[in-house]
């Protein structure tokens, strides 16, 4: 089968730095793909790993051991708007077929 | 601007009536997507195309069908043999290719009762 596995929930405070942790178990795998979704909203990408290591953009990173199955998304300097789901995805091929997460809820507190 | 569009936002209808969901893109994109997303839930792949009178079945397309007549265009209709259809109904498209970046459109609503 296939299955990504990540916190439920996680909490914060403003000024914080937080790591949102994915595991992975899926039948092909080229790379790790996160999302962001606000309440009721449409889902936004933030960042993708095909390769292992990091990857950064602004605030936030990413990082990617494939040989450990797991990747993270590390939000810097946390504010409220950060308040959010958070969804890791793998890519199984190359058609861009993405397998989500069941996401992470944050919760950014003052 | 270019984007996705879905229309309407929110959808009401009765038991046993199909429904026919729309998705537009102009975003030139050979790629489209129809997920699912149930309360607390992440997205779950209803059906998918990467070019234009070609798709495939996701996980979940038992009840549902599309087409992909033209490129901007994969509309999504929800059947009466779908059990539970009552969900938040996210399209997405994405260039060919594995980046693992998809645009998504802002999602409807549907409530069938």
């Amino acid at each position: 089968g296939q299955s990504l596995e990540q916190p439920s929930e996680v909490t914060a405070v403003e000024g914080a730095i937080v790591q949102i942790n994915c595991t992975y178990q899926t039948s092909g795998f080229y790379g790790l793909s996160w999302y962001q979704q606000h309440d009721g909203g449409a889902p936004t990408f933030l960042s993708y790993n095909g390769l292992d290591g990091l990857e950064e953009t602004g605030r936030f990173s990413s990082f990617l051991s494939r040989s450990d199955s797991y990747g993270y998304l590390l939000l810097q300097e946390l504010q409220m708007k950060d308040s959010a789901s958070y969804f890791c995805a793998v890519l199984g091929g190359a058609t861009n077929k993405l397998i989500f997460g069941t996401g992470t809820l944050l919760a950014v507190q003052p | 601007d270019g984007g996705i569009t879905q229309s309407p936002k929110y959808l009401f209808r009765k038991e046993g009536q199909n429904v026919t969901l729309s998705c537009e893109q102009n975003l030139n994109h050979d790629a489209m997507y129809w997920y699912r997303q149930d309360p607390g839930q992440g997205l779950r792949l209803i059906y998918y195309s990467q070019i234009v009178n070609d798709f495939q079945k996701g996980d979940i397309a038992e009840g549902y069908s599309v087409s992909r007549e033209k490129k901007e265009s994969f509309p999504l209709t929800v059947t009466s043999a779908q059990k539970n259809p009552t969900a938040f109904y996210l399209c997405a498209s994405s260039n060919p290719g594995g980046s693992g970046e998809q645009y998504f459109g802002p999602g409807t609503r549907l409530t069938v009762t």
